[in-house]
């Protein structure tokens, strides 16, 4: 079974400061990973994904991370925040193999706020 | 930008009553999932679907829940009777293929009294 876990419900940053967000993953086959970010009151929006190939992946709004399959993580950074990054960000693993490839699965989120 | 239409934004109905929430998957897009987001429970899983077929809704109450894809451009969401507790967000979400990363609508705010 393949879960996810983002390490700490809430973050806060000062603007101009790095943004690092947590997320391990757990999954007997080769996953996929995905960032999704949530703004009040609307539906969750792709920032990046890793599927294959280069482990560094880089998004929208200057979000990247980072695909670490030693150590099973695939943690959201940004080098300076910026008051509109403020949103929730969601993690998730989904996979290839088996007649259930592609259901995606979510950690809890993190709360990003942005302090000015 | 190609949508994912959710209606109704919003429902206010009395504990129940049946309660119908739809999807337009984005034209060409073959799985279609459905999650509910509850402050206590995140993000949880429903009810999952590839080519119409359903794959998994292990994650349905299936005593008064039931999803369906009628045709490609359609997906519902059924409560009967709806109870208190299902007051959620229920999101509809399309995609391509198992890497592709999925689309989601605004969602349906549903609020049970």
């Amino acid at each position: 079974a393949q879960s996810v876990t983002q390490l700490g419900s809430h973050v806060s940053v000062s603007e101009g400061a790095l943004v690092l967000l947590r997320c391990n993953y757990s999954s007997s086959v080769p996953p996929y990973l995905f960032w999704y970010v949530q703004y009040p009151n609307q539906g969750l929006q792709l920032l990046l994904k890793y599927t294959t190939g280069a482990t560094l992946v880089k998004g929208i709004n200057g979000f990247e991370a980072e695909f670490k399959k030693s150590e099973t993580s695939f943690h959201l950074t940004k080098p300076s925040a910026h008051m509109s990054d403020a949103a929730e960000y969601f993690c998730a693993v989904s996979s290839l193999g088996g007649n259930q490839g592609g259901k995606l699965i979510f950690g809890q989120g993190t709360e990003l706020s942005v302090k000015p | 930008d190609a949508r994912v239409t959710q209606t109704p934004r919003h429902k206010v109905t009395e504990m129940g009553q049946e309660v119908t929430m739809r999807c337009q998957p984005i034209l060409g897009h073959n799985t279609v999932f459905w999650y509910r987001q509850t402050m206590m429970q995140g993000l949880e899983l429903l009810a999952y679907f590839r080519n119409r077929a359903p794959l998994d809704d292990s994650g349905m109450p299936k005593d008064r829940f039931s999803a369906e894809m009628p045709d490609a451009t359609l997906a519902t969401l059924k409560i009967q009777p709806s109870e208190p507790r299902d007051s959620a967000v229920y999101f509809c979400a399309s995609g391509r293929d198992r890497g592709y990363g999925y689309t989601f609508g605004s969602g349906t705010r549903l609020t049970v009294v």
